[in-house]
């Protein structure tokens, strides 16, 4: 059964520096979304894409984050400088169409 | 979206029907109730979703009353593997991507 997959499973970095959090969504699907969960909170959005563009973003997801698909298999996050706070579980997910979301194993960002 | 109101926590029995229950009475006509869960930090796993008729797939069915201000997803036969938190998500399904919204869920227990 296909799946959404995510590398690396967990990024240690330091505070100021870059990260690039990659997934693989499902190869036929169209929508592609970013959600985080710090450690006891609730899931988040951060951002949808679709038809190479932004289709949807939250406050969280400020100048510090970028998203791409650099080509037709990846999609990433991109933390510009990173912030204790940014230390979370990112998970991954694409849709065929707008109903149900499929999840990836998540990558777990640890800022120190 | 409309909010949801789900139990924090249920414990059901190996084997015996697990009634999850929740509460949207204030879900608009074009909005669907969706059902995911997340096992212990995993990426959250799609389960079911509904309008109005009650759905069946083969995880789980979903029961929404007439007058869709609740609705219950049921685990037939419930086991340890189905130890998770269960959200119920009620949002419209837009041209754009939509996001998920997560609540805090329902912590479901099963015992041996």
């Amino acid at each position: 059964e296909p799946e959404v997959t995510q590398t690396p499973s967990h990024q240690v970095t330091q505070m100021g520096q870059e990260v690039i959090l990659r997934c693989v969504p499902i190869s036929n699907h169209l929508y592609f979304y970013w959600y985080r969960q710090i450690l006891g909170q609730k899931v988040e959005f951060l951002v949808s894409f679709y038809n190479n563009e932004i289709s949807e973003k939250s406050e969280i997801f400020d100048d510090q984050f970028s998203v791409e698909r650099p080509d037709g298999s990846n999609f990433t996050l991109k933390i510009r400088s990173t912030k204790l706070e940014d230390s979370a579980m990112y998970f991954c997910a694409s849709s065929f169409g707008l109903n149900e979301q499929f999840f990836g194993p998540g990558t777990r960002l640890t800022v120190l | 979206d409309a909010k949801t109101t789900q139990p924090p926590s249920m414990d059901c029995a190996e084997g015996r029907a697990a009634n999850l229950p929740c509460n949207h009475s204030t879900i608009s006509g074009n909005e669907y109730v969706y059902w995911y869960r997340q096992i212990h930090s995993q990426g959250p796993q799609y389960i079911i979703h509904g309008l109005k008729n009650n759905e069946t797939n083969e995880m789980a069915s979903l029961i929404i009353t007439e007058d869709r201000k609740s609705s219950t997803l049921i685990l037939p036969h419930a086991t340890l593997r189905d130890t998770a938190v269960y959200y119920c998500i009620v949002r419209v399904e837009e041209t754009s991507g939509s996001r998920l919204t997560f609540g805090e869920g329902t912590q479901l227990t099963v015992n041996p």
